[in-house]
């Protein structure tokens, strides 16, 4: 129950095209549902982050899509660029005295130039 | 500092040494974590520390791994007798009491031989 499943694996994106990763969860005790991005050698860094009482949130290239009957949520990165070739891991957070974060198994996105 | 500083970068020790691994976390940030990542896969969760409060170390994943962290400022975690399937990349990160993001540091690659 404490799981984060996301999808897919990985994924190969033309320049300018959509990138659209998705997760799921099953705790609906989550309250805070961050995307980190990661570079090679690097730790994960936030990206973007919604919370469940908003259905999308929008910053830049990078939107994410909440639906929280179905307990999924998305991140689509518009005009995909080469620099955004990074794994992205979902993630979802939970009050606990403190802010306990799963993550999801992460997706490896390649941007073909 | 500006950032969440990890030490050592990289560790290459024999089966059964111990390890010791250390984070600095940035300046004022009440809450630590440890995660680790193994080679292609998601973050696992460690041990997290928040303030005064006992730590959360629902993840750890044997009585071998260990973690403190002294005067709410630096975290050592502590692998006793390694072994090959510790070999992974460490992770901590460090937030603000109340904010659910983290900042991660670059990582202790470990390698067990």
């Amino acid at each position: 129950q404490q799981q984060v499943k996301q999808s897919p694996q990985s994924l190969i994106v033309q320049k300018g095209g959509i990138s659209i990763i998705n997760c799921a969860y099953e705790n609906t005790a989550f309250d805070y549902f961050p995307w980190y991005q990661q570079f090679p050698g690097k730790g994960p860094a936030l990206l973007i982050a919604i919370r469940p009482d908003v259905s999308e949130k929008k910053e830049g290239r990078f939107t994410i899509s909440f639906n929280k009957s179905a307990k999924q949520f998305s991140l689509h990165i518009m005009d995909s660029q080469p620099g955004d070739s990074a794994t992205y891991f979902c993630a979802a957070s939970i009050g606990t005295g403190g802010f306990k974060t799963i993550f999801g198994a992460g997706t490896r996105l390649f941007v073909k130039a | 500092g500006a950032g969440v500083s990890q030490s050592p970068s990289n560790k290459v020790t024999e089966k059964g040494k111990d390890v010791e691994l250390r984070c600095d976390p940035i300046s004022g940030h009440t809450a630590l974590y440890w995660y680790r990542q193994s080679l292609g896969q998601g973050l696992e969760f460690l041990i997290y520390f928040q303030g005064n409060s006992a730590p959360d170390k629902s993840g750890l994943p044997s009585d071998r791994f260990s973690a403190e962290r002294t005067g709410g400022s630096v975290s050592t975690l502590t692998i006793q007798r390694t072994q090959q399937e510790d070999s992974a990349v460490y992770l901590c990160a460090s937030s603000f009491s109340g904010d659910y993001g983290y900042t991660f540091g670059s990582g202790t690659r470990l390698t067990v031989v």
